[in-house]
């Protein structure tokens, strides 16, 4: 499986805009980015997936490059509530292979 | 729509003691998972599911069992516990969009 790297961790500010990089420089033409979320005591929750351009949804955006091997986060307006670890995650979305792999995710906090 | 069930919450068992993790979803999906997490990790594949009567296994399957006898039910199945599979575990559902998790199952092996 094609592998996903993050920083460890990140702060922002409450109502500021937050930018999660990830980087997956092994990226195949078939694998679509995932995030995934995962609040304090709870299970990962779904946030946004996309395969080449960029995509919208009520939770967040993301931002794919050109070439595929890095792709953003972004939430627009950060909450108290976005405080939790994020998942950049590589797979197929159909299929026998579709099966997540995750790694450690970035750590957000977010100050008030 | 409860989307994916975990029962129990939480387990305390002894060595060498087994249970049965329960998962069960409502939304018609054929696509199951079990995870584990271990504190401060991310999730490991211990088997998956891609309809009833089908499983397979993933990165960590020693230790466990798992049957899909039908759509909805994806137990897993610890025969022997021991003390390295004390985890979070997570059972998880798929549907075009993305995968459903339950709330997990917390069990510790004394």
């Amino acid at each position: 499986d094609a592998k996903t790297t993050q920083p460890n961790s990140m702060e922002s500010n409450e109502e500021e805009p937050v930018h999660l990089p990830c980087n997956h420089s092994t990226i195949s033409g078939t694998d679509y980015i995932h995030w995934y979320r995962q609040l304090p005591s709870q299970g990962p929750e779904y946030v946004i997936h996309g395969l080449t351009s960029n995509v919208n949804n009520r939770m967040a955006s993301l931002a794919i490059a050109e070439d595929r091997k890095s792709s953003t986060l972004i939430l627009h307006r950060a909450t108290l509530r976005d405080a939790a670890v994020y998942y950049c995650i590589l797979s197929v979305t159909t299929g026998a292979n579709s099966k997540l792999t995750f790694g450690k995710g970035i750590t957000l906090s977010v100050r008030p | 729509n409860a989307g994916v069930t975990q029962t129990p919450k939480f387990r305390i068992l002894k060595i060498g003691q087994s249970m049965t993790l329960q998962c069960t979803q409502d939304m018609n999906h054929n696509y199951m998972y079990w995870y584990r997490q271990d504190p401060g990790m991310g999730l490991k594949l211990i088997y998956y599911s891609v309809g009833a009567g089908i499983t397979d296994k993933g990165e960590v399957p020693n230790g466990y069992n798992v049957s899909r006898s039908t759509t909805e039910d994806f137990p897993l199945r610890l025969e022997l516990a021991a003390p390295s599979q004390t985890s979070v575990y997570f059972c998880a559902s798929l549907n075009r969009v993305g995968y459903t998790f339950g709330s997990g199952t917390r069990l510790t092996v004394v």
